[in-house]
Order: structure tokens, then C-alpha cells, then sequence
């Protein structure tokens, strides 16, 4: 099960809005609305955006949303902040014998 | 609060073992699946495993790249979640993380994360 596919890194200024996106396969995101999204601070442990493609745990700023299309789930970050800087992963279930499948990761740089 | 606190982590050698602890608190236990995660030095997230609760018979899926090496258990009298490695390899250096599943119908993954504990294997 390859890893799903998220650019390296995105940049944006302050009060702009960034989108992140994360492509799969048919076996997974394709398939399955139980996409997540992690926030991971340098040494820190990551934190949970996104779940089930669009929902927002509670105290998730609503800056912070989630889509899917297809075999590409995406999430935007508007009104961009400095505390917004970090890695960002994807997460999707799969119907593989690995029962989920990260994604490569971005780094979201706040310029 | 919901809490999970790793444990066990430590320099091993290639070949050897190691039993990782994953203390928790805040929140009914036995009530959820729980997973493990890694992240090698520098690299990205991976799955490597669940467990299941009682009502689902504690079953465990592993990812290809850890199955018939790993053990996941847990015991619910004591709100522990376990991560037995046996015959690690140099790949399997990674900060290890314990993470509350199982919600959103059961596809839920890491609404709740612990702080990790890192796992060396090296000679």
C-alpha cells in the first residue's frame, strides 16, 4: 500500500488562504469518507483537523476545512496564521490489508 | 482530560525485543479501539496496528510491515494499551505513539494522541 500523495510543501502570507491536497487510489479515498487530517508541530505529537472528509473536532478553529473529489481529498486553511506553520498529514481507510494509509506530508510555511 | 501516556521506549539491539506501555486516562477505555503509530526520525506518520474492544472479541489488524513481529494487547482493568516488538530491525527506529480509535462507526483514527516514546534499534 503506497503512501497517498501530498505536496511537499505550500507557503502562504498571513490572512491568505492555502490549500493542501492529497491524492489516493480507488481503494481509498476514492472509495471511503473516512478521510482525516492531522496538524504536527515540530517534536510534538500530531493533532486531529479533519475527520470523516469535512467535519471539525470540537475546538478545531473553523478556519480549517476539508473536501473530497474523486480520488483527491483536499483541506484549506483560511485567514492564515503564524500558528498555522507545520506539517499537515492525510489519513484515509483503506480496503488494502493496511487498514489506513497516510499521506506523505506538507509543510505549511507562513511567510 | 483524555490522556495517553507512552512508556518503555529505549536503545535496542537488531534482533531484540521491547514491550511498550500506553497508560491511559480521561475517558472510558474499554469503550474504544485503540491504534499505534510511528514516525521514523525525520519522516512521515505510519499506521502499524489496532486493536479492537471486548464487544469485538479485542481483535488486531497490523500492517504488512510490522505483522508476525508485533503484538498488540491491552487490559482494560488497567487502561493500558501494550505494543510488543519482537525481532526489530534497524527500520523500525521511530518514535512510537499510541492513539485513541474507533469512533465515526468504528473508522475513526487518532482523535487523541499521546506524546510518543522513541524506539532505537541499533548495534
Amino acid at each position: 500500500q503506497s503512501a497517498l500523495t501530498q505536496p511537499a510543501s505550500v507557503s502562504g502570507s498571513p490572512g491568505q488562504s492555502i490549500t493542501i491536497s492529497c491524492t489516493g487510489t480507488s481503494s481509498d479515498i476514492g472509495t471511503y469518507d473516512y478521510v482525516s487530517w492531522y496538524q504536527q508541530h515540530p517534536g510534538k505529537a500530531p493533532k486531529l483537523m479533519i475527520y470523516d472528509v469535512t467535519n471539525r473536532p470540537s475546538g478545531v478553529s473553523n478556519r480549517f476545512s476539508g473536501s473530497k473529489s474523486g480520488n483527491t481529498a483536499s483541506l484549506t486553511i483560511s485567514g492564515l496564521q503564524a500558528e498555522d506553520e507545520a506539517d499537515y498529514y492525510c489519513n484515509s481507510y483503506t480496503s488494502s490489508s493496511t487498514l489506513y494509509v497516510f499521506g506523505t506530508g506538507t509543510k505549511v510555511t507562513v511567510l | 482530560e483524555v490522556q495517553l501516556v507512552e512508556s518503555g521506549g529505549g536503545l535496542v539491539q537488531p534482533g531484540g525485543s521491547q514491550r511498550l506501555s500506553c497508560a491511559a486516562s480521561g475517558f472510558t477505555f474499554s469503550d474504544y479501539y485503540m491504534d499505534w503509530v510511528r514516525q521514523a526520525p525525520g519522516k512521515g506518520l505510519e499506521w502499524i496496528g489496532r486493536i479492537r474492544d471486548k464487544p469485538n472479541s479485542y481483535t488486531t489488524e497490523y500492517a504488512a510491515s510490522v505483522k508476525g513481529r508485533f503484538t498488540i494487547s491491552r487490559d482494560d482493568s488497567k487502561n493500558s494499551l501494550y505494543l510488543q516488538m519482537n525481532s526489530l530491525k534497524t527500520e523500525d527506529t521511530a518514535v512510537y505513539y499510541c492513539a485513541r480509535g474507533g469512533y465515526s462507526y468504528g473508522f475513526g483514527l487518532g482523535d487523541y494522541w499521546g506524546q510518543g516514546t522513541l524506539v532505537t534499534v541499533s548495534s
